[in-house]
């Protein structure tokens, strides 16, 4: 079964808004990732945080990770049409290098 | 940063014919590869790890007879979709880590069997 779950499922918000996903999981990681797809299309890895980090910063992106609450959250600020995609979270398990990704976050941006 | 490439990235073949689909780590070498398949509008499910020099392990409820992977090398792995069949129409994305969990996807491949 799937490892991380995303939450929400569905995001719709005006250009200009921040958006926050949030993510759980269940076992130990190594790591997280986050990633985006556009309809049809393959993935962009976004940001990975590892196990011993609490915030990272990319550009209008801010990842967070609670180990302890099993949890990340993944907000992009000042959101634009173009952010408008699939937001998955990925784990990384300390058992092994596979990548287990979430249902996903489907975000609609509107202009 | 690390690329991956994958290669087709769509395909259209018969139902009952064969289909390869190659992913190459460009820049490292990786003797891990994974490889996945997403249905339309729903997540990336782990088919199975792709190991240089070694079988590949398939996660449950996945066909290795239908599945077959191959990784021949450091840098390449492929997937090779046996007598496919419309239901194995899908996305399929390969994956490989230059390091630990760092994972960098090829572009994907749209299968189409007709």
């Amino acid at each position: 079964s799937q490892q991380g779950e995303e939450d929400p499922q569905a995001l719709s918000i005006q250009e200009g808004e921040n958006a926050t996903m949030n993510c759980s999981y269940k076992t130990s990681i190594n790591n997280l990732q986050w990633y985006r797809q556009n309809s049809g299309r393959g993935l962009v890895h976004l940001i990975l945080i590892r196990s011993n980090e609490r915030e990272k910063h990319s550009g209008r992106l801010r990842v967070t990770l609670d180990t302890s609450k099993k949890s990340s959250s993944l907000l992009i600020t000042a959101s634009r049409a173009a952010d408008t995609a699939s937001y998955f979270c990925a784990t990384a398990g300390t058992g092994g290098f596979k990548t287990i990704f979430g249902a996903g976050t489907r975000l609609f941006v509107k202009a | 940063g690390a690329v991956v490439s994958q290669h087709p990235s769509w395909v259209i073949c018969k139902s009952g014919t064969s289909v390869k689909i190659e992913c190459r780590s460009l820049d490292f070498q990786a003797t891990t590869m994974f490889w996945y398949r997403q249905f339309p509008k729903q997540s990336l499910m782990l088919m199975a790890t792709s190991n240089e020099g070694s079988k590949a392990t398939y996660e449950q409820g996945v066909e290795k007879d239908k599945f077959l992977i191959n990784h021949a090398s450091l840098t390449l792995s492929t997937l090779t979709v046996t007598s496919a069949h419309p239901e194995d129409s899908s996305f399929y994305i390969c994956s490989a880590d230059p390091e630990i969990g760092g994972a960098f996807f090829g572009q994907g491949t749209r299968l189409t069997v007709v």
